[in-house]
């Protein structure tokens, strides 16, 4: 079964400081990867997503992630953060079995505190 | 923008009472999906639902679950006897046919169970 580690629970970053964090994925072929954020009383909003082709996708608000095959990971960066960025994020692998649906796996999620 | 919605925000419900939750999901999207949170802990994958009936579905999602598409716009997750450790954030979340799994989310139902 396919599994998503978060590693780190909380991250503390200044505000304009530069941000990185960590998504690893378990499974035997590449799946989807997704980063989604979620901010306190709201709900998902994706933030980019990966399928194939180029391995840094660019996102909405600033965000990138690099997706690394030889380590299983999709780390989601910002290169300056804002203090709106403050929010849980959420890692997520799919799989896309054609015409079918399929649920996503999220990681337990990285709690981002943002100082000014 | 077209958006998930659900309705309603916030639910209090009774242990063993029956309740549904409801779900809009973005009217062109074929695929739908409940999720739940529950407090402090990650989001679960419940069910997905597709072409009137239900594609895949987790070990959480047991006989006292289910899920209706009970018209053109709806989509509906009923739990038939609450319990307490049903108490949680359910998301429903939709997407197209060439989505390639870009699910959209609504902004959730928190369900109490007292």
């Amino acid at each position: 079964a396919q599994s998503v580690t978060q590693p780190d629970i909380h991250i503390t970053v200044s505000e304009g400081a530069s941000l990185e964090l960590r998504c690893n994925y378990s499974y035997g072929a590449t799946p989807y990867l997704f980063w989604y954020v979620q901010s306190p009383g709201q709900g998902l909003q994706l933030l980019l997503k990966y399928f194939s082709g180029d391995t840094l996708v660019q996102g909405i608000k600033g965000f990138e992630a690099e997706f690394k095959r030889s380590q299983s990971s999709f780390n989601l960066r910002k290169p300056s953060v804002h203090w709106s960025d403050a929010a849980e994020y959420f890692c997520a692998v799919g799989l896309y079995s054609g015409g079918g649906a399929d649920g996503l796996t999220f990681g337990k999620g990285t709690h981002l505190i943002i100082q000014p | 923008e077209p958006e998930v919605t659900q309705t309603p925000s916030h639910q209090v419900t009774q242990m063993g009472q029956e309740v549904i939750l409801r779900c809009v999901p973005i009217s062109n999207h074929l695929y739908f999906y409940w999720y739940r949170q529950i407090l402090g802990q990650k989001v679960e994958f419940l069910v997905s639902f597709y072409n009137n009936e239900i594609s895949e579905k987790s070990e959480i999602f047991d006989d006292q679950f289910s899920v209706e598409r009970p018209d053109g716009s709806n989509f509906t997750l009923k739990i038939r006897s609450t319990k307490l450790e049903d108490s949680a954030m359910y998301f429903c979340a939709s997407r197209d046919r060439g989505g390639l799994n870009e699910q959209f989310f609504g902004p959730g139902t928190r369900l109490t169970v007292l």
